[in-house]
């Protein structure tokens, strides 16, 4: 039972455009996600987080959006640079563990020049 | 760099056979987390500790075990190793156990291969 699905496996965007990543969650004790982002041959590091009061949350060129009720976030990334081309995963966890993370099976994001 | 240094980064090592994978946590960090990343289940929770005391628990196999050190270093234990163990098997470590300033920060992984 897949709690956290980012249900496309890649994305490709062109330089100075937007990124939108999408992730669907189905656990309701959720109460607190984030974004990771992986380049191959290193761990995850952590990108921006949204706790379950907001629905939006911001970091420069990365903003984050949070529907409660559709189970649903998503991840912007304006203007989109080809640094920025690496897996990104979104993760959840509840309330009573905030450091059990359940991961996304991850969007490889690749941004051509 | 993340401040989280796991060794060895890899190992090859044959079935049936035990490992132990090492974590150090970023200086002043009391909570350790153990996943798992294989091809086709994606990055796993399998454990956390909490200044040297068990927390939480994923999915982890009775064979696995994990335990954290005074010095809150951690150890990944896997006896009895199948093929199907192939994987990173990453640590993560953050300032607390619970709470809001919980963003975990991830070591580089240890890529074990069982043959």
């Amino acid at each position: 039972d897949q709690q956290v699905k980012q249900n496309s496996p890649s994305l490709s965007v062109q330089e100075g455009r937007i990124s939108i990543l999408n992730c669907d969650y189905t656990n309701s004790m959720f109460d607190y996600f984030l974004w990771y982002k992986k380049y191959p041959a290193e761990g995850p590091t952590f990108l921006i987080s949204i706790s379950s009061i907001k629905d939006k949350n911001e970091d420069g060129r990365f903003t984050v959006f949070l529907n409660k009720s559709a189970k649903h976030l998503s991840l912007h990334i304006v203007p989109s640079q080809p640094g920025d081309s690496a897996v990104y995963f979104c993760a959840a966890s509840p309330r009573t563990s905030y450091g059990k993370l359940t991961f996304g099976q991850g969007t490889i994001l690749t941004v051509h020049p | 760099d993340s401040g989280v240094t796991q060794t060895p980064k890899h190992l090859i090592t044959a079935t049936g056979q035990r490992v132990t994978l090492r974590c150090s946590p970023r200086s002043g960090d009391l909570s350790v987390y153990w996943y798992q990343q294989s091809l086709d289940q994606g990055l796993q929770f399998l454990i956390q500790y909490y200044n040297g005391e068990e927390r939480a628990k994923g999915n982890i196999l009775e064979r696995f075990s994990a335990q954290q050190f005074p010095d809150l270093h951690s150890e990944l234990n896997l006896s009895s190793l199948e093929l199907g163990d192939s994987a990173l098997y990453f640590c993560a470590s953050s300032v607390a156990g619970q709470g809001m300033d919980t963003e975990a920060f991830f070591g580089q992984g240890t890529r074990l291969t069982v043959v």
